[in-house]
C-alpha cells in the first residue's frame, strides 16, 4: 500500500492557480521535513521546496520564484503545494518526498501530473 | 547553486558487464551525494546515499564511491532490470538548495 499519495493534478490554463495535496500514511509524518520535487517530461528531477517538521520554515528553489507556497496540516497528515500564475514550463509530475536535513530522499510518492496548456 | 554534471549522457553496455557512471559537483558536497534509478512511468528510487551507502533492499552489485566533487556509481554485473536512467543528487546544504544531475541513460548494447 502506497505511503505517500499525491493528488490535485490535471490540465490547467496558463495564469491560473492549483493546489496539490499529498496524504502521508506513515507514522513519522509529524517528525519529518517534507519536500516537493517536480520532473518535467524527459527531464531530470528538480527540487521545488521544503517545509520543516514544525511547519515554521519554508525554503524554495531559485527557479520557482514567489509563485509556489508549501504548507502542511499535521492533523490530517497532509502536505500541500499551492502554485499561482501557472506557466507552460510548470508542466511536470510533482512528487512529495520526506527528507530531513543531511539526508537523501528515501521514499517517494507516485506523483501527480500537472499539464499547463491553453 | 551547486551544479551537478553527469557523464556520459548515454551508456551502452551488455548484460553481465560492468557499468561506471560519473557525477561531478561544481563545488564540494563532502559526501552528501545520492544516486537514484528511474524507470519509465515510475518515481525515482534511491540506490545510494552518503556517497557509498546502499539503500534498503538495493543489491550488492550497486556500489558508490567518491567525495568532494567527484563521484562514481558502479554496477558490477548488469542485469536486465538495471537498464534505466540514473540521477545523482547533492543534499549538502541547509537551508537546502538540493540539485540533481541531468541523468545518464543506461541502455542495452
Amino acid at each position: 500500500q502506497a505511503q505517500l499519495v499525491e493528488s490535485g493534478g490535471g490540465v490547467v490554463q496558463p495564469g491560473t492557480s492549483l493546489e496539490l495535496s499529498c496524504v502521508d500514511s506513515r507514522l513519522t509524518f509529524r517528525r519529518n521535513s517534507m519536500h516537493w520535487v517536480r520532473q518535467a517530461p524527459g527531464k531530470g528531477p528538480e527540487w521545488v521546496g521544503v517545509v520543516t517538521n514544525d511547519g515554521r520554515n519554508k525554503y524554495y528553489g531559485d527557479s520557482v520564484g514567489g509563485r509556489f507556497f508549501i504548507s502542511r496540516d499535521t492533523s490530517r497528515n497532509t502536505l500541500y503545494l499551492q502554485i499561482n500564475s501557472l506557466r507552460l514550463e510548470d508542466t511536470a509530475v510533482y512528487y512529495c518526498v520526506p527528507g530531513d536535513p543531511g539526508d537523501a530522499f528515501h521514499t517517494w510518492g507516485q506523483g501527480t501530473l500537472v499539464t499547463v496548456s491553453s | 547553486e551547486i551544479v551537478m554534471t553527469q557523464s556520459p549522457a548515454t551508456l551502452s553496455v551488455s548484460p553481465g558487464e560492468r557499468a561506471t557512471l560519473s557525477c561531478r559537483a561544481s563545488e564540494s558536497v563532502v559526501r552528501n551525494l545520492a544516486w537514484y534509478q528511474q524507470k519509465p512511468g515510475l518515481a525515482p528510487r534511491l540506490l545510494i546515499h552518503g556517497a557509498s551507502t546502499r539503500a534498503t533492499g538495493v543489491p550488492a552489485r550497486f556500489s558508490g564511491s567518491g567525495s568532494g566533487t567527484e563521484f562514481t556509481l558502479t554496477i558490477s554485473s548488469l542485469q536486465s532490470e538495471d537498464f534505466a536512467v540514473y540521477y545523482c543528487q547533492q543534499y549538502k546544504n541547509w537551508p537546502p538548495t538540493y540539485t540533481f544531475g541531468q541523468g545518464t541513460k543506461l541502455e542495452i548494447k
